[in-house]
């Protein structure tokens, strides 16, 4: 069973355009949700996190939106450049266990010039 | 140096055999983590350590074992490997409530 759904597989973005990547979880228990970043040859790393009691969270170019109704939480990467160019994982966590991470399946982003 | 160092970084192997994948870390944290990572699937949670006298299966634990040596080293064996667990495999570690932080992994190869 599928506990985060995430999409697309892969993306393709020109350079200062708008990358923005989807994810929706099931298990409403969930109060945690980081968003990692890997780029090859290399383990994930923590991009930007949020927290169900806001429903944006801004770290420069990358932002956070969040729906709680709807179960729904994105990533907008603003000004795309080919440095962004990665695999981005969103993940949720359950509450008091923020260690204990479920990820998404991942996509692949592309930023070309 | 590292923080979270995974050895071997590549392996290969054949079908049968025994494997352990080794990490160590030097941030001093509590928690550690091993996942595998398949094309597709993201990364699923094998097993999981809150402290040295602690051990949890994840979602996918048949066909694996860890042993927490020390806080700072979590190995993960494949007692008798099988094709199907060829995968990337990376560790983790990280705090009560604080982010994880990922080894560069260990690409295993079983033929």
């Amino acid at each position: 069973q599928q506990q985060v759904k995430q999409s697309p597989q892969s993306l393709i973005v020109q350079k200062g355009g708008i990358s923005i990547i989807n994810c929706a979880y099931e298990n409403t228990a969930f109060d945690y949700f980081p968003w990692y970043q890997q780029f090859p040859g290399k383990g994930p790393a923590l991009l930007i996190a949020i927290r169900p009691d806001v429903s944006e969270k801004k770290e420069g170019r990358f932002t956070i939106s969040f729906n709680k109704s709807a179960k729904q939480f994105s990533l907008h990467i603003m000004d795309s450049q080919p440095g962004d160019s990665a695999t981005y994982f969103c993940a949720a966590s359950k509450a008091g266990t923020a260690s204990k991470l479920t990820f998404g399946t991942g996509t692949r982003l592309q930023v070309t010039l | 140096d590292a923080d979270v160092t995974q050895t071997p970084r590549n392996r290969i192997t054949k079908t049968g055999k025994r494997i352990m994948l080794e990490c160590s870390q030097t941030k001093g944290h509590d928690r550690m983590y091993w996942y595998r990572q398949d094309p597709g699937l993201g990364l699923r949670l094998i097993y999981y350590s809150f402290d040295v006298k602690d051990i949890n299966k994840g979602e996918i634990s048949d066909g694996y074992s860890v042993s927490r040596q020390a806080q700072a080293k979590f190995s993960l064996s494949l007692e008798s490997a099988i094709p199907n667990q060829t995968a990337l495999y990376f560790c983790a570690t990280s705090d009560l409530g604080q982010p994880q932080h990922f080894g560069d992994g260990t690409r295993l190869s079983i033929l």
